[in-house]
C-alpha cells in the first residue's frame, strides 16, 4: 500500500485565523515533505523531515509552522496567511536508505487552501 | 545550477496515436529521475523511477527511458483516460527532487 493520507480537502480561512493541515502514512517511511503548488505549476518543496527532524526548509515564511509529532504523522500549522499563500498543498512521504539518501516519494491527494 | 526542462508544453493527440514526452535535465550528480501523473487539482501519482542511463521501465501503455541527458516517457497507442499532467523530476543531493514544469497531455477520443 502506498497511501498517503491528507485531511482536510479543501480549507478556506481569513487573514487572521490559525488552521492546520495534517498528512498521515502508515509505510514506515521516515522522510516526510511538504510541498506548495500554484496552478500549473510544479511543486515546491517546503520543508523535509527526516527521523522526525527537520532536515530542509527552504525558506518558507513562518507563518507556515511544521511538526512531526512521530514517524507517522505530519502537520503544518499555518496563521496569518496572505491570499497570496492560497494554493494545493501537498505532503509526500519516502524510506530513507543508505548514508540518508532518500527514495521515491509518494504524495498525497493534497489540500486545497484559500486564504480570503 | 540543477535544471529540468520537459516539452512539449503541451500536446494533443488522437487515441491510438504514439508519442513520446521528453525531460532533459542538468544536474551535478543524478540520483535517480522520476515520472509522475497529475490529474488536476490532485497529488502526483508515481510512475516511474531510472536510475541510470540505458535503462527502460514499463507500465501498460507507458514507456519510461533514460539516457545521460535526457529521458523520454513514451506512450503507446493512448487513450482519453492518459489525459493529465506528466511531471518528471530528478533527485539532486539526499532529498531533494527538482521538478520540471510539466506536459499537459490531452488525448482526444
Amino acid at each position: 500500500d502506498t497511501e498517503v493520507t491528507q485531511t482536510p480537502k479543501h480549507l478556506v480561512m481569513g487573514m487572521t485565523n490559525k488552521k492546520s493541515l495534517k498528512c498521515e502514512q502508515h509505510m514506515g517511511h521516515r522522510a516526510m515533505y511538504w510541498y506548495k503548488q500554484k496552478a500549473k505549476k510544479p511543486p515546491e518543496l517546503m520543508f523535509v523531515y527526516s527521523y522526525e527532524k527537520l532536515s530542509i526548509n527552504e525558506s518558507v515564511p513562518s507563518r507556515f509552522s511544521p511538526e512531526c509529532p512521530n514517524s507517522s504523522l505530519l502537520n503544518l500549522h499555518l496563521h496569518a496567511l496572505q491570499p497570496e499563500d492560497s494554493a494545493l498543498y501537498l505532503c509526500a512521504s519516502s524510506s530513507v536508505a543508505y548514508r540518508g539518501q532518500t527514495d521515491t516519494q509518494y504524495f498525497g491527494p493534497g489540500t486545497r487552501l484559500t486564504v480570503l | 545550477e540543477d535544471q529540468v526542462t520537459q516539452s512539449p508544453e503541451a500536446l494533443r493527440l488522437q487515441e491510438g496515436e504514439s508519442s513520446s514526452l521528453n525531460c532533459s535535465y542538468t544536474v551535478s550528480g543524478l540520483r535517480g529521475l522520476f515520472w509522475y501523473r497529475q490529474d488536476p487539482g490532485k497529488g502526483p501519482e508515481f510512475l516511474f523511477t531510472l536510475y541510470s542511463a540505458g535503462e527502460e521501465k514499463e507500465k501498460e501503455r507507458l514507456k519510461a527511458t533514460l539516457t545521460k541527458k535526457e529521458s523520454f516517457l513514451h506512450i503507446t497507442a493512448p487513450k482519453p483516460e492518459d489525459s493529465a499532467t506528466y511531471l518528471c523530476a530528478v533527485r539532486t543531493g539526499f532529498q531533494k527532487l527538482v521538478f520540471g514544469t510539466g506536459t499537459r497531455l490531452l488525448v482526444s477520443p
